[in-house]
């Protein structure tokens, strides 16, 4: 079973901020926080991953709280392109472990023109 | 970077054939390739782990005669279904680990493949 919950779907206006939160309260002091997320019949594509700190690059936002037992993805600016399945997965992130991320069912997020 | 391809995107094959799908890390050399497995409305399964130069790890009910996984470079892995089924009809999608530093790898994804088995 995945180890992180998150709301079945959102929807987003286009050039609205898109925040998909993710909780992971079983969370362990090493295991990384990654996002992913899956456009229709593609494979997933990597995001951002973060341990305990903030996190930002050219495609999102990072938030995790203090007690690392949640965390928000943001995507500043959302366009119709960012519809997709949302996947937030709790890893280790290490020799080998990484392997088996475990998918679960995410957020299927939709912006609207 | 850490850009992964996979071949083909498609196949149509007949029941009892064998197919023969290629995943490659083209900017990088992945340290472990993962192969998955999707069904249609499901989300991705691991079938199984490989390293390079060694005989790959599969999940528990997946059998590993059928599956045939070979890992021949740090660039190059190979999933073979034999005997295929309409059963196996699915989209196969395959990983490579990047490690970025020492103690942290990060998994990069195919483009996946569409397996039809008639």
């Amino acid at each position: 079973d995945a180890k992180t919950t998150q709301p079945p779907s959102m929807d987003c206006a286009e050039g609205r901020a898109a925040n998909l939160p993710c909780n992971h309260s079983t969370i362990s002091g090493n295991e990384y926080v990654y996002w992913y997320r899956q456009i229709h019949s593609q494979g997933p594509q990597y995001i951002i991953h973060g341990l305990k700190n903030n996190e930002t690059n050219e495609m999102a936002s990072l938030i995790i709280t203090e007690d690392r037992k949640s965390s928000t993805l943001i995507l500043p600016h959302a366009t119709l392109r960012d519809t997709a399945v949302y996947y937030c997965i709790v890893d280790e992130g290490y020799g080998g472990s990484q392997g088996n991320l475990i998918f679960g069912k995410g957020t299927k997020l939709s912006v609207k023109p | 970077g850490a850009v992964v391809s996979q071949h083909p995107s498609r196949v149509i094959c007949k029941s009892g054939t064998s197919v023969k799908i290629e995943c490659r890390s083209l900017d990088f050399q992945a340290t472990t390739m993962f192969w998955y497995r999707q069904f249609p409305k499901q989300s991705l399964m691991l079938m199984a782990t490989s390293n390079e130069g060694s005989k790959a790890t599969y999940e528990q009910g997946v059998e590993k005669d059928k599956f045939l996984i070979n890992h021949a470079s740090l660039t190059l892995s190979t999933l073979t279904v034999t005997s295929a089924h309409p059963e196996d009809s699915s989209f196969y999608i395959c990983s490579a680990s990047n490690r970025r530093d020492w103690y942290q790898e990060t998994q990069y994804f195919g483009p996946g493949t569409r397996l039809l088995v008639l």
